[in-house]
């Protein structure tokens, strides 16, 4: 079977650094994703780990150790905006087809 | 790049009447098509995969007579909500890969929001 758990909920301030954390078991595993979705729109990219280590990118980075089966993104200098849902997805090959599993997702809010 | 349109972006329908969700590949052709549905407050659980020119390979729990996808092309897959109820009220969401780019050659649709009143 598989399983990706995420915090719920989290609340953090404007300027402030947050990491949200992913744990994951799966079979086939090919690759982790994280996407920011705003309520109501569809999710949109924000990183993708295949190898174990930090991805940076500008203002977010993730994270991937495979043998702990656990990511995280960080986001910095946290802005208004960033308030959002924060999916992490793990993709997994299935009959040579990667399939999309997503975690339960984490709802950021950023206060002023 | 690698757009995927989706349609209708909002549909509200009647209870027992069937809707049509329509996906598409505007600049690249999609031998394989996703779709998710997202209730308010949860994650995108898939619902089934949809294949260019076989039969979709549903998810456990999701009922195929209910839920009927159609990918006649390489650049549309139809998912039909059928004998609609208010429970199936939820975000519909497609994704479709880009072939040979693996894992990252995903692209997701805009999403359409069903109300079945």
């Amino acid at each position: 079977g598989q399983n990706i758990d995420q915090p719920t909920e989290m609340t953090a301030t404007e300027g402030a650094i947050v990491q949200i954390n992913c744990t994951y078991q799966t079979s086939g595993f090919n690759g982790l994703f994280w996407y920011q979705q705003h309520a109501g729109e569809a999710p949109t990219f924000l990183s993708y780990n295949v190898l174990d280590g930090l991805e940076e990118k500008g203002r977010f980075s993730s994270f991937l150790s495979r043998s702990k089966g656990y990511s995280y993104l960080l986001l910095k200098e946290l802005q208004m905006k960033d308030s959002a849902s924060y999916l992490c997805a793990v993709t997994r090959t299935t009959s040579g087809t990667y399939k999309y599993i997503f975690g339960t997702g984490t709802r950021l809010k950023v206060l002023a | 790049g690698a757009v995927v349109s989706q349609h209708p972006s909002r549909v509200i329908c009647k209870s027992g009447t069937s809707v049509k969700i329509e996906c598409r590949s505007l600049d690249f052709q999609a031998t394989t098509m996703f779709w998710y549905r997202q209730f308010p407050k949860q994650s995108l659980m898939l619902m089934a995969t949809s294949n260019e020119g076989s039969k979709a390979t549903y998810e456990q729990g999701v009922e195929k007579d209910k839920f009927l996808i159609n990918h006649a092309s390489l650049t549309l897959s139809t998912l039909t909500v059928t004998s609609a109820h208010p429970e199936d009220s939820s975000f519909y969401i497609c994704s479709a890969s880009r072939s040979g780019q693996g894992a990252r050659g995903y692209t997701f649709g805009s999403g359409t929001r069903l109300t079945v009143v």
